[in-house]
């Protein structure tokens, strides 16, 4: 099993700062990693697939990046509506998994 | 516009079964494969188990391997999620989710999930 380890499990920004969130595999994932996106009470949305694709109606401000095992998600200035908890997810291997979560809070 | 139910969730006896729904809508589910996700309270996300579009393959977590059978009834626009033998690390909210292209499993459309709390 492919194990994801997210870091830092919390990161205390202000609106505007740019929100620099890691996302490290066990072994390569080629480029087959997804970033979502939980608010409490709420189902996941998918931000980014296939390591740097936006999903459709994700604004620009969300960026990925990497490949192999070293993975990034950037939000470039914070929004109000993006302090949430971050997911990542791998399709290499069955069983799929998922990070253990970033959660990103308001300083 | 893409829309996923899911129902069956409920209170339940260790060693008790359920069978979870998921009933689709807004797109062509016999081209989609699908997944079960889980969320313990105030844990983070686990994928459960997948399955093809037409339902030849599937798919499943180690933890819930011989105990839960997924399933689909492309004419009824319908995902199910037979779990037997549950116990306390069941319990969790049960989310079908579709996938953002056949035979890859990134996840575009969730449903707002299904809680199963395993109790005596």
């Amino acid at each position: 099993e492919i194990v994801l380890t997210q870091s830092p499990a919390t990161l205390s920004l202000s609106p505007g700062e740019r929100a620099t969130l890691s996302c490290r595999a066990s072994q390569s994932v080629s480029s087959y990693l997804a970033w979502y996106q939980q608010k409490p009470g709420q189902a996941p949305r998918l931000l980014i697939y296939f390591a740097s694709y936006r999903a459709t109606g994700i604004p620009a401000r969300f960026s990925g990046s990497g490949s192999g095992t070293d993975f990034t998600l950037t939000i470039s200035s914070l929004a109000p509506e993006d302090f949430a908890v971050y997911y990542c997810q791998q399709r290499t291997n069955w069983p799929l998994t998922f990070g253990g979560g970033t959660k990103v809070e308001i300083k | 516009e893409v829309q996923l139910l899911e129902s069956g969730g409920g209170l339940v006896q260790p060693g008790g079964s359920l069978r979870l729904s998921c009933a689709a809508s807004g797109f062509t589910f016999s081209s989609f494969d699908m997944s079960w996700v889980r969320q313990a309270p105030g844990k983070g996300l686990e994928w459960v188990s997948g399955i093809s579009d037409g339902g030849s393959s599937t798919y499943y977590a180690d933890s819930v391997k011989g105990r839960f059978t997924i399933s689909r009834d492309n004419s009824k626009n319908t995902l199910y999620l037979q779990i037997n033998g549950l116990g306390a690390e069941d319990t969790a909210v049960y989310y079908c989710a579709k996938t953002i292209i056949a035979g890859k499993y990134y996840f575009d459309y969730w449903g707002q999930g299904t809680l199963v709390t395993v109790s005596s």
